[in-house]
């Protein structure tokens, strides 16, 4: 099955904790994106890797970080994490960088920091 | 900055009426392009269509959409809505270049019997 897979499904941590979340894309895709969608919906960008190489890093703190250790993963580490980081952290990949392609979307990991 | 307006946060109609979801964009880019990305309950984000074709009609599932530079606008209308259109769309904005993609707030769509 060709697709975006993200682990796990759903976490739920105290505040201060550290955690991490994986994305795997089965599609061939050279670009990979993490998004933040919050209680309201809003859908923000994170991070937008190339053929594992970061090219987009929004502003956002330091706490987060990704990594990549080849085009078709992409992992989100939270150091220490604060009660606004609660939201569904969701996955994307596109066949390549560049603003006319599809964005495939993974079902997302939703964080509830207690 | 660059930036997608959608001005409904909610639209609520009986199934059968047209729809029209409202979507409006400020860009810099020169040869923006514009996307409609549906959103069903407990699933993710899926591209509806998209264009960079001024007043050029792009339909999909049927749904469409005419992108019109000289309005900066990119609506998404349907004849007659379905209740399974029920979901969240989002207006989403890019550009050839561009290293990511900008998205409206979304708007819900709500269809009752």
């Amino acid at each position: 099955e060709t697709a975006v897979f993200q682990t796990p499904n759903y976490h739920v941590t105290q505040v201060g904790n550290e955690v991490s979340f994986n994305c795997k894309q089965t599609l061939g895709h050279d670009t990979m994106y993490w998004y933040k969608q919050d209680s309201k919906k809003l859908l923000k960008i994170m991070f937008s890797y190339n053929n594992k190489q970061l090219i987009v890093n929004e502003t956002v703190p330091r706490r987060f970080s990704p990594q990549s250790s080849d085009k078709a993963h992409l992992n989100l580490r939270i150091k220490s994490v604060e009660p606004e980081d609660s939201a569904v952290y969701l996955c994307a990949s596109s066949q390549d960088w560049g603003g006319s392609y599809e964005q495939y979307f993974g079902p997302g990991t939703r964080l509830t920091v207690l | 900055g660059d930036s997608v307006t959608q001005t409904e946060g909610l639209v609520t109609l009986t199934e059968g009426l047209p729809v029209m979801l409202n979507c409006t964009y400020q860009t810099i880019y020169s040869n923006p392009f514009l996307f409609w990305y549906v959103q069903h309950l407990n699933e993710s984000p899926r591209l509806l269509l998209k264009s960079f074709t001024d007043n050029k009609r792009t339909e999909h599932q049927g749904f469409h959409a005419t992108l019109h530079k000289s309005s900066s606008s990119f609506h998404l209308q349907k004849s007659s809505a379905q209740l399974s259109d029920s979901a969240l769309y989002y207006c989403a904005l890019s550009d050839t270049n561009a290293y990511k993609v900008i998205f409206g707030k979304g708007t819900h769509l709500h269809v009752l019997p």
